[in-house]
């Protein structure tokens, strides 16, 4: 079955400094990959996406995504982490169901707190 | 107006309430959904309607009903819930229930935090 695994539960960086979230997929053909951010109780937001070309894509709030299909990973990066960055990363991936539907499955997430 | 707005914001019901859940986007999107969250979990999918039609049902209890009046509305009847039903109801809402270039991902409301005590 296709799936994303997010290894890091909890990462801890300081202000200013640089971020990268690990996402992992499996998936026989090329995935449609997403990263989404979400702030305690509210919904999730649209970083990125990633479905073909390029494979370092650009999001916003100034992250980037760089698909590696050798390491089955889309792993999620910045350069200089701001307080406000603090959340919860989910990484996604959408395929397709018997009916020709997408079904997105969000990965188990990764709670990013930044210190001073 | 790029938004997916979800009311009430919080609700809290008893077993035997009957209540509902409503999600209205105006995008022209024609795919929305029904996601289910617990607390420290990722968003779990519970229904997909595609141009106003249920295309997807993951198996959820009859307890739950969802509705699509037209193309901009979705809404979750809820019936009979049980105390593990609370939890964080997220809708979205994507251009095309099908997986293509040209689609965008999912826009998510902020979510109904609904208790059932």
């Amino acid at each position: 079955a296709q799936s994303v695994t997010q290894p890091d539960i909890h990462i801890t960086v300081s202000e200013g400094a640089s971020l990268e979230l690990r996402c992992n997929y499996s998936y026989g053909a090329t995935p449609y990959l997403f990263w989404y951010v979400q702030s305690p109780g509210q919904g999730l937001q649209l970083l990125l996406k990633y479905f073909s070309g390029d494979t370092l894509v650009q999001g916003i709030k100034g992250f980037e995504a760089e698909f590696k299909r050798s390491q089955s990973s889309f792993n999620l990066r910045k350069p200089s982490v701001h307080w406000s960055d603090a959340a919860e990363y989910f990484c996604a991936v959408a395929r397709m169901n018997s009916g020709g539907y997408q079904k997105v499955t969000f990965g188990t997430g990764t709670k990013l707190q930044v210190i001073p | 107006d790029t938004e997916v707005t979800q009311t009430p914001k919080h609700l809290v019901m008893g077993m035997t309430n009957k209540k509902s859940l409503k999600c209205e986007q105006h995008m022209g999107h024609r795919a929305m959904y029904w996601y289910k969250q617990k607390a420290k979990k990722p968003p779990e999918l519970m229904f997909v309607y595609s141009y106003e039609k249920l295309s997807i049902n993951e198996s959820v209890p009859s307890r739950f009903s969802p509705e699509c009046p037209n193309s901009s509305l979705l809404n979750l009847h809820l019936h009979a819930l049980q105390p593990e039903d609370s939890a964080l109801y997220l809708c979205a809402s994507s251009q095309s229930p099908f997986v293509t270039t040209a689609n965008y991902g999912y826009t998510f409301g902020s979510g109904t935090r609904l208790t059932v005590v």
